[in-house]
């Protein structure tokens, strides 16, 4: 089945340790979202991109970077998390930006130490 | 700016009862309306859409809504609801893309919870 693949699962670093978190999908969408969720609260989206134009969000910290070098793939990097940064980061897809839905992948759960 | 209100944090209904998840909206131009569900530990599940056409919008596992646009509201309903539709909800909102902006804003969010 065609779908958003998000790894780990489950990613724990330590405070101030480079991470890196993958999503890729077999949907060919062109359009790819990195969410942040905290405690079952409303996602918050960090940016996407658009074919290969990249969309930040105004309030995205600094610290948080993307890449999508092929239609396939995209990644988040987190250059030093902090505490604040633990949360669950969902990686979504969808067709264009107008009336189709976003596919989501199942998440990736990052824990700070 | 487009909003998304869920007033309900928790909702309770009995297995086999009607059950409604409400939602209102506001956006500068035609909205897009959306309902995700998510499962624990789980990515966000599409459910229906709204987008023009028919009030009445069916989806999937026997869920509906019904757009507003006097009420600026997108209530989420099902008319029985199951013990296994229990889950964490979420309306999200988008103006016409043509003219305002491009992503989706989300509402906070509304747990179902059906008693056996």
């Amino acid at each position: 089945d065609a779908m958003v693949i998000q790894n780990p699962r489950y990613q724990v670093t330590q405070f101030g340790k480079p991470v890196t978190l993958s999503c890729s999908q077999t949907l060919n969408h062109n359009v790819m979202y990195w969410y942040q969720q905290k405690s079952s609260q409303a996602p918050k989206l960090l940016f996407h991109y658009y074919d290969k134009d990249f969309n930040n969000e105004a309030d995205t910290p600094d610290n948080f970077q993307s890449r999508r070098p092929n239609t396939s793939f995209c990644f988040l990097d987190i250059r030093s998390p902090g505490l604040g940064d633990a949360a669950m980061y969902l990686c979504a897809t969808s067709r264009g930006e107008g009336s189709q839905p976003q596919h989501f992948g199942d998440g990736t759960r990052l824990s700070i130490l | 700016a487009q909003s998304v209100a869920q007033p309900e944090d928790q909702v309770n209904v009995a297995e086999g009862n009607p059950l409604t998840v409400k939602c209102t909206y506001s956006v500068s131009g035609n909205p897009y309306l959306f309902w995700y569900v998510q499962y624990p530990n789980r990515g966000l599940q599409f459910l229906l859409k709204y987008i023009t056409g028919d009030n009445l919008v069916k989806g999937s596992y026997g869920f509906e809504a019904e757009f507003n646009k006097s009420q600026t509201s997108f209530h989420l309903k099902k008319p029985s609801a199951l013990v296994s539709d229990s889950a964490l909800y979420f309306c999200a909102v988008r103006d016409d893309p043509r003219t305002g902006r491009r992503a989706l804003t989300f509402g906070s969010g509304t747990r179902l919870q059906v008693q056996p």
